[in-house]
C-alpha cells in the first residue's frame, strides 16, 4: 500500500547497537502496529499505538521500544540489538481496533 | 483468543476456481473473520471480512457457514499472481485490532 512505508528497507548492524525503524503513513490512521515474521513463528505483534502518544504491548515486545508523537510516524526500537531480534519487522495502520490493517513494505534487519 | 485451522497448502490451476477453507469452531458472537495474503518478499494484504453474511470484493468472495464455525474464501479465477500464504484471522469487534497470523494456507497456482 502506497499509503505507508517503511524505513530503512534492509539494515544489518552490531549485536549491542540501538537500532531504531521508522513507519510512516499517509492516511491520517489512528492505529499503527509493529510485527516481526520469523520462520515458523508467523507474524507477531511486538507494539502498538492507538493514538499519539498512547501505545501498548504486544505479544512479543521484550528489547523493543516505540514512540508515536505525530500520527503518521510511529518508530521502534531496539534499545540494545541481539541476534535474536534479526527478522523481518512490519508495520501495518489501521482506521479502528479489530478491523482491517494495511500493511508496509518491509524492514530486513540482521544482527551480527 | 479464537483460533482458526486452515490447511497448510492447496493447489489450484490457473484460471480455475480457488476454495480456501477455515474452520473457527469456538468463534465468538463478536468476532470478525479477517482474510489476508501474503506474496513472497511481501508485507501481509487484506482481502476480505464479513461477520455473518457472504461478502463480495473485487479479490474475492467469503462465504461464512450460517452457524459461523467455518468460512471459505473463494477466488473466482486464480491468477500465477494469487500464489501466496493466505490467512484466516478472527478478530473482536471493538478490540485494539491485534491480529494473530496463524501458519495459513500457502496457496500453488499451475500455469
Amino acid at each position: 500500500d502506497a499509503g505507508i512505508t517503511q524505513s530503512p528497507r534492509h539494515k544489518v548492524t552490531e549485536t549491542g547497537t540501538p537500532v531504531t525503524l521508522r513507519c510512516h503513513q499517509t492516511e491520517n490512521h489512528r492505529y499503527m502496529y509493529w510485527y516481526r515474521q520469523d520462520p515458523g513463528h508467523g507474524l507477531r505483534l511486538i507494539h502498538y499505538s492507538y493514538g499519539v502518544k498512547d501505545t501498548d504491548k504486544g505479544e512479543v515486545s521484550d528489547g523493543y521500544s516505540v514512540s508515536r508523537s505525530k500520527t503518521e510516524d510511529f518508530l521502534l526500537t531496539l534499545e540494545s540489538a541481539t541476534s535474536s531480534q534479526t527478522s523481518v519487522y512490519f508495520c501495518a495502520m489501521g482506521l479502528a481496533g479489530g478491523n482491517t490493517q494495511y500493511f508496509g513494505p518491509g524492514t530486513r534487519l540482521t544482527v551480527l | 483468543d479464537a483460533k482458526t485451522t486452515q490447511p497448510n497448502s492447496m493447489e489450484s490451476n490457473e484460471e480455475e476456481p480457488v476454495h480456501l477453507p477455515c474452520n473457527h469452531s469456538t468463534i465468538s458472537g463478536t468476532d470478525y473473520i479477517h482474510w489476508y495474503r501474503q506474496l513472497p518478499s511481501q508485507g501481509p494484504e487484506y482481502v476480505i471480512h464479513g461477520l455473518t453474511s457472504n461478502v463480495n470484493n473485487r479479490m474475492a468472495s467469503l462465504a461464512i457457514a450460517e452457524d459461523r464455525k467455518s468460512s471459505t474464501l473463494i477466488l473466482h479465477r486464480a491468477t500465477l499472481r494469487d500464489a501466496a500464504v493466505y490467512y484466516c484471522i478472527l478478530s473482536p469487534g471493538g478490540s485494539q485490532g491485534n491480529l494473530i497470523f496463524g501458519k495459513g494456507t500457502k496457496l500453488s497456482v499451475k500455469p
